[in-house]
């Protein structure tokens, strides 16, 4: 069974960078299309961006001025930088693996990250 | 960006009853390969969503035959046949036709 895990500061300040990784357990990075969505505290999904195990990315055009994804198969590990960020980047982030870049079969438990001074 | 519209928001069940959630999307999500790439999630309350359905119409593996997905185009349905208590949460419809993908609102169903 696929295992996936965020890590990270839980609390990162405003204007600073937000970096999160997520490792991959129990199955190769190799393949698949590999996201991060966010859900801010009591609202909806949003779809940040996907790497594919190559390094080819897409991100949301909302996004993609400050995002940044990357991935490090010698780790199993994919990340998430986020550049001068404001209250309304906190959220819950998720990493999560995805087939074509859709159908997310599975997610990791999804991390807390705050912005506040 | 294409628009995901849940309805309803809210949907109060009664466990043994049947239930369906609606999904519309501001663009068609079927792909000229025949597929509709319209996505179902639930997320339990204090968990990470999971997938139920994919294209529209395929189960997950491991989601129970109690649900099902339907719909083709822009319209789309995901029915519960009886509803358990453990099916409780917020419901997401999504679309990967296109980048960026985009969520529904969501669905809350609880129990009566």
């Amino acid at each position: 069974q696929v295992q996936l895990q965020e890590s990270g500061p839980g609390l990162v300040k405003p204007s600073e960078t937000l970096s999160l990784t997520c490792t991959v357990s129990d199955g190769s990075i190799s393949s698949y299309y590999w996201s991060w969505i966010r859900q801010s505290p009591g609202k909806g999904l949003e779809w940040i961006g996907y790497i594919y195990f190559s390094g080819s990315t897409k991100y949301n055009p909302s996004l993609e001025s400050r995002v940044t994804i990357s991935v490090d198969t010698s780790k199993n590990q994919f990340s998430l930088k986020l550049t001068s960020v404001t209250a309304a980047d906190t959220a819950v982030y998720y990493c999560a693996r995805g087939v074509g870049g859709y159908r997310f079969e599975y997610w990791g438990q999804g991390t807390l990250v705050t912005v506040s001074s | 960006d294409i628009v995901m519209t849940q309805s309803p928001l809210s949907l109060p069940v009664t466990p043994g009853e049947p239930a369906s959630i609606s999904c519309r999307s501001s663009q068609t999500l079927l792909h000229i390969n025949g597929y509709n790439y319209l996505d179902w999630y639930l997320q339990k309350p204090g968990q990470s969503p999971h997938l139920l359905i994919y294209l529209g119409s395929t189960r997950a593996s491991g989601v129970p035959d109690r649900f099902s997905g339907s719909g083709s185009g822009t319209d789309f349905t995901l029915n519960i046949s009886r509803v358990e208590a453990e099916d409780v949460g917020v419901y997401y419809c999504m679309q990967g036709h296109q980048t960026p993908r985009t969520f529904g609102q969501g669905t809350k169903v609880e129990i009566k």
